[in-house]
């Protein structure tokens, strides 16, 4: 067990709804970081927080977006959507994170997203 | 950006054998870790290893950070070492993992 909490674990809804994905990080940890594993696509970086702040972006779509609370909490949204969004969602936490330095990362069980 | 290569993409090995599983990226990285994806999915840490070498029961890593690339050693292979075996990198600033493609380990009992 990573000390990374993601709910739900599964989720199967339809093309064109909108869904919100859930991540704690470790306790104490201040980034988080969402992936999304699909089967052509491999794992691909989605975004990044920082103590609330969006620190990176990678490959996200415009029709889904994140954000951290303050207490550290990360949600992801995912609205409008396609066959093509079904994937395992991760997200990932990690330490105190001064720029310049950076720390190992643990992920979560991921939560399963399944659009018909 | 980062090119993250893995070797060989399958591998299938008898209990009780070794192996080593390759990683070669294209670009200096700041940190490197291996995951092991296990049946159910699941990522589990094995090692966070940027540069060196380190051991950990039957696993151990090296990365040779000025030849880009990093090796995972596993030994005396059991069934439950099955599944897909990930590097990722971090590099230049970035702060987001590019994941290689992978090693998928299929030991057979």
């Amino acid at each position: 067990d990573s000390g990374v909490t993601q709910t739900p674990k599964h989720l199967i809804t339809a093309t064109g709804q909108r869904v919100t994905l859930r991540c704690s990080p470790r306790s104490g940890d201040l980034s988080v970081y969402w992936y999304q594993q699909s089967l052509d696509q491999g794992l691909q970086f989605l975004i990044q927080y920082y103590n609330g702040e969006e620190r990176a972006k990678g490959n996200i779509l415009e029709r889904f977006s994140a954000q951290q609370f303050p207490d550290l909490h990360s949600e992801l949204n995912l609205s409008s959507l396609e066959l093509g969004d079904s994937a395992l969602y991760f997200c990932a936490s990690s330490p105190r994170q001064a720029l310049g330095h950076y720390n190992e990362q643990f992920f979560g069980p991921g939560t399963r997203l399944t659009v018909l | 950006g980062i090119q993250v290569e893995q070797s060989p993409p399958d591998l299938i090995l008898q209990e009780g054998a070794n192996s080593t599983l390759r990683c070669n990226f294209s670009d200096s990285v700041n940190n490197l870790q291996w995951f092991h994806q296990n049946p159910w999915g699941q990522l589990i840490n094995l090692f966070y290893i940027p540069s060196g070498t380190k051991q950990n029961g039957r696993l151990s890593a090296t990365t040779v950070a000025t030849e880009r690339y990093s090796l995972l050693y596993i030994s005396s292979s059991q069934t439950t070492d099955s599944g897909v075996y990930f590097c990722a990198v971090e590099y230049g600033g970035t702060y987001k993992y590019i994941f290689g493609t992978g090693t998928r380990l299929k030991v057979l009992a």
